[in-house]
């Protein structure tokens, strides 16, 4: 069974545009969550998805930030416009109701 | 709140024995137990739920006590692979598996 996949693996962007990230979670999840860890640090919540609703947005850092889960299969997260802040790993989870979390591999986001 | 670990980090030797210990201000509903290795995803480990229950993986283990709102991982005989970056993440009552993290723990396994 595939785990959760994210794309791409990397990117570099200039502050000021626009970078999309994909998570494609383990078939069956309803539960899809993304995080970021900055620069060493924790682990921070940034929102969390059932099915296709947004659960919970709480940890958005500001409005540059849209997340979507359309159809309840994969999400994006785009960030525009970027800034040098918004460096660091983004990494997208997925579980079942009540069941441990699966992280992908995250991405690696370096605005420059 | 963010749950507080300690120690930030660690270095043992081969065969050697670690306690982590993770600790929140707030109620919890469970704990869970990730290790990440440099550039790859967080793998997880364990999932403590509240009642003080005790969980083993192997020779690594976990608890949880609900009443001081803090769990443990113990890691014995440590082997070279343990090596990585251990966080705690804290549910609370709602249980909707967002978790809150600690800043996490480096372990480094030397031979």
């Amino acid at each position: 069974e595939a785990g959760v996949t994210q794309f791409p693996s990397h990117s570099v962007i200039e502050k000021g545009q626009t970078v999309t990230l994909r998570c494609d979670p383990i078939s069956g999840h309803d539960n899809l969550y993304w995080y970021r860890r900055v620069m060493g640090k924790e682990i921070k919540f940034l929102l969390h998805f059932v099915k296709e609703s947004k659960q919970d947005e709480s940890g958005m850092p500001n409005n540059r930030f849209l997340a979507e889960r359309t159809g309840g299969t994969y999400s994006t997260l785009k960030v525009q416009p970027a800034e040098l802040e918004d460096s660091g790993v983004y990494f997208c989870a997925s579980s079942q109701f009540g069941a441990e979390a699966f992280f992908g591999q995250g991405t690696r986001l370096t605005v420059v | 709140q963010q749950p507080v670990q300690s120690p930030q980090a660690v270095i043992l030797r081969e065969g050697e024995d670690a306690v982590i210990n993770c600790s929140s201000s707030k109620a919890l509903y469970s704990v869970h137990w990730y290790r990440q290795k440099h550039g790859e995803a967080p793998v997880f480990l364990m999932i403590l739920l509240k009642g003080g229950e005790q969980k083993g993986h192997e020779k690594i283990s976990a608890s949880f006590n609900e009443k001081k709102q803090q769990s443990s991982l113990y890691l014995t005989a440590s082997q070279l692979s343990y090596s990585g970056t251990y966080f705690c993440g804290t549910s609370g009552s709602g249980n909707t598996g967002k978790l809150i993290f600690g800043q996490g723990t480096t372990l480094q396994v030397k031979p």
